[in-house]
C-alpha cells in the first residue's frame, strides 16, 4: 500500500504559523490535495499541487516535491476556526488516498 | 449553485441486510467518488465513476458495488451488512482534479 505519514496532533497559538508535513511513496501519483475536516463535516477542498513548488492561496500555501514524495500546508495568522482535521491525499489513476489527519488545535 | 447531495443522512439497518445510499453530484461534474470514513482506518477509497463507467475500485469485498446513471448521479450498495460496516459514507464529485473533488455531506450508516 501507499503510506502516508502526518503527525497526529499540532497546536498553536492564534496569530501564528504552522506547517503541517505529509510524506509519502511517489510511486502512481501525479499530485496532491490537502483538505481540511472540521469535527462531524465533510472534508473540504484547500489546495491541489500538480508541479513541484508552492502554491499560494490567501493564508494557506502547499508545498509539493513529487521526488521527495514531501508536501507540507502552510497556514498562516491562524484563526480559531483553523481547529480542524487536515488530511493529506495523494492522488493519481483518478482516486485519493488519504492519510489519517492532523489534528490542529489553536488556542489563544 | 448546489452542492453534492447526499441521501439519506442517517441509515439505521440491520446485520445481513443490504442498503443503497445515492450521491447527485454538482451540476456538470461528471466524475464521482465514493469513500468510507470510520474512527480505525480514515478515509478509504472505494470506487470512482466517469461517464457510468467505474475507472478505479478500493480494496473492499464485493458486497461493496455502485453504479452510475446518464445523468451522473451515482449509487452505492452495500449487501449481507456487517457491524464493521458502520461508517459515514462519503460521496465527492468533481469537474477535473485541477478543480478539487468537492465532497458531500455524507452518509452516516450503523449496523446493528
Amino acid at each position: 500500500g501507499q503510506n502516508i505519514d502526518q503527525p497526529t496532533e499540532m497546536t498553536a497559538t492564534e496569530g501564528a504559523i504552522v506547517q503541517i508535513n505529509c510524506t509519502y511513496q511517489t510511486s502512481g501519483f501525479n499530485g496532491l490535495f490537502w483538505y481540511q475536516q472540521h469535527a462531524g463535516e465533510a472534508p473540504t477542498f484547500l489546495s491541489y499541487n500538480v508541479l513541484d513548488g508552492l502554491e499560494e492561496k490567501g493564508r494557506f500555501s502547499s508545498f509539493l516535491s513529487r521526488s521527495k514524495g514531501y508536501s507540507y500546508l502552510l497556514l498562516k495568522e491562524l484563526q480559531m476556526k483553523d481547529s480542524a482535521s487536515y488530511l493529506c491525499a495523494p492522488w493519481g489513476y483518478n482516486k485519493l488516498i488519504f492519510g489519517a489527519g492532523t489534528r490542529l488545535a489553536v488556542h489563544p | 449553485k448546489a452542492g453534492v447531495t447526499q441521501t439519506p443522512r442517517y441509515l439505521i439497518k440491520t446485520r445481513g441486510q443490504q442498503v443503497t445510499l445515492s450521491c447527485s453530484p454538482i451540476s456538470g461534474h461528471r466524475s464521482v467518488s465514493w469513500y468510507q470514513q470510520t474512527p480505525g482506518q480514515g478515509l478509504q477509497f472505494l470506487f470512482e465513476y466517469f461517464s457510468e463507467t467505474q475507472r478505479n475500485k478500493g480494496n473492499f469485498p464485493g458486497r461493496f458495488s455502485g453504479r452510475q446513471f446518464s445523468n451522473s448521479r451515482s449509487e452505492m450498495n452495500v449487501s449481507t451488512l456487517e457491524l464493521g460496516d458502520s461508517a459515514l459514507y462519503l460521496c465527492a464529485s468533481s469537474l477535473s482534479p485541477n478543480y478539487g473533488y468537492t465532497f458531500g455531506s455524507g452518509t452516516r450508516l450503523t449496523v446493528v
